[in-house]
Parts: C-alpha cells; structure tokens; sequence
C-alpha cells in the first residue's frame, strides 16, 4: 500500500522567513510520481509541482524549492522568505502511476506579516 | 477557458435526501476522481473513473454513488446511507495512469451541510 506522510499538522512564521514543509512516502513501485499542492482559502487544489522517481535532480522556482531523497524516501519543500499569500494548506502526494493520487492529510502554514 | 467545473458551490440537505454534486470537465481527460476533504484528514478517495462507462470505489465509497455516461461529466450521488456527509467534496481530472502521468487538475470544491 502507497502512504504519505506530513507529520507538520501546522506551522506559523514570520513573513521573510525560509519555511520546509516535510513529506514521507512509502511505496513499493520502484517507479511512482510525487506532487505538491497548494490550497488556499478559496479551497481548489492548485498543482504546484511533479517528480518522477528515476529524476533526483532538486528543483527550484522562484521562492520555491524541492529536495527529493529516494534513500530516506523524502520529498520536502521549501519556501524561501514567505509571503503573507504563501498561507494556505499544502498537500504533498503520490501515485505509483496505475492508481489514483494518495494524499497526505496536508500542512497548513501561517505567515503572519 | 479549460477547466473543471463543479456545482453547486454550497450544498444544503436534510438528512435523510440524497443530493448530486455536479462535475464537468472540458480538458479532454479520460480520467475523473471524486475525494473527500474533513479537517485534519487530508484527501480521501471516494470513486474514481478512467473511462466512459466505467468506474471503480475508492477509499470511502460507502453511501456514495456515481456514473459516467459522458467523458465530460461525473456526478456523485451522496445518498442517504452516508451517516456523516458533512465535508468538502473535490473533483479531479487527469490522464489516466500509463499516458503520460499528468498532475491532477482540480475543481474549485462543493461544500456539503446537513441540516
């Protein structure tokens, strides 16, 4: 069974703090695809990004970056100096590409200005 | 524009009815999903379907129904056997597994109250 696990229920900063938003999975597919979204207060899930797990490369965009570590089986990231428009639930996911996206139960992060 | 469409915004029922929540999509996608979002329990899969007239449970399908007669369109039923239907519904789209491997698109959610 696939699994993924946010274990930061929430988190507050300050705005222009660097902030890490923890995810660990657990699969068996030794091929399998892993996501980040964001949901902001409006409530749709916005895709913010996608890895395939034959490509470690880390990647980065704008203020955000991704570090993904098939050895300790993580995939977190980061947002380097939050923004008060940075708050919302992020959700971290995974697929081993033959079944529906697994979620984690997300991260809700406060950034106070 | 293309997207996914879900409908209504707000949802009121009464125990005891059975409510459908609308979801069309124009993105061309084979594959629609139905999850359920309750505080502090992240996304649960309801039903899923990878293709026209066809469609498997999920997690929690239990007290929900679906169908889909058209590639565009897959209502969920919450029926009256669904003891605690009180959450926030979302609908996706993708291509389904083994083309291509696409993120999910989501709709902007239904939000269902007993009363």
């Amino acid at each position: 069974a696939q699994k993924v696990t946010q274990a930061q229920t929430e988190i507050s900063v300050v705005e222009k703090e660097d902030v890490t938003l923890d995810c660990v999975y657990e699969t068996r597919d030794t091929t399998y695809y892993l996501f980040w979204y964001k949901q902001p207060p409006s409530g749709e899930l916005v895709f913010l990004i996608r890895r395939n797990s034959f490509d470690e490369q880390n990647e980065i965009s704008g203020r955000y970056s991704w570090n993904f570590q098939k050895s300790t089986s993580s995939f977190n990231f980061t947002i380097t100096a939050s923004q008060v428009v940075d708050s919302a639930v992020y959700f971290c996911a995974l697929t081993s590409g033959n079944t529906p996206l697994v979620f984690g139960k997300g991260t809700r992060l406060s950034v106070i200005a | 524009d293309g997207g996914i469409t879900q409908s209504p915004k707000y949802l009121f029922r009464k125990e005891g009815q059975n409510v459908t929540l609308s979801c069309e999509q124009n993105l061309n996608h084979d594959a629609m999903y139905w999850y359920r979002q309750d505080p502090g329990q992240g996304l649960r899969l309801i039903y899923y379907s990878q293709i026209v007239n066809d469609f498997q449970k999920g997690d929690i399908a239990e007290g929900y129904s679906v169908s889909r007669e058209k590639k565009e369109s897959f209502p969920l039923t919450v029926t009256s056997a669904q003891k605690n239907p009180t959450a926030f519904y979302l609908c996706a789209s993708s291509y389904p597994q083994g083309r291509g491997h696409t993120e999910a698109f989501f709709g902007q959610g239904t939000r269902l109250t007993v009363v």
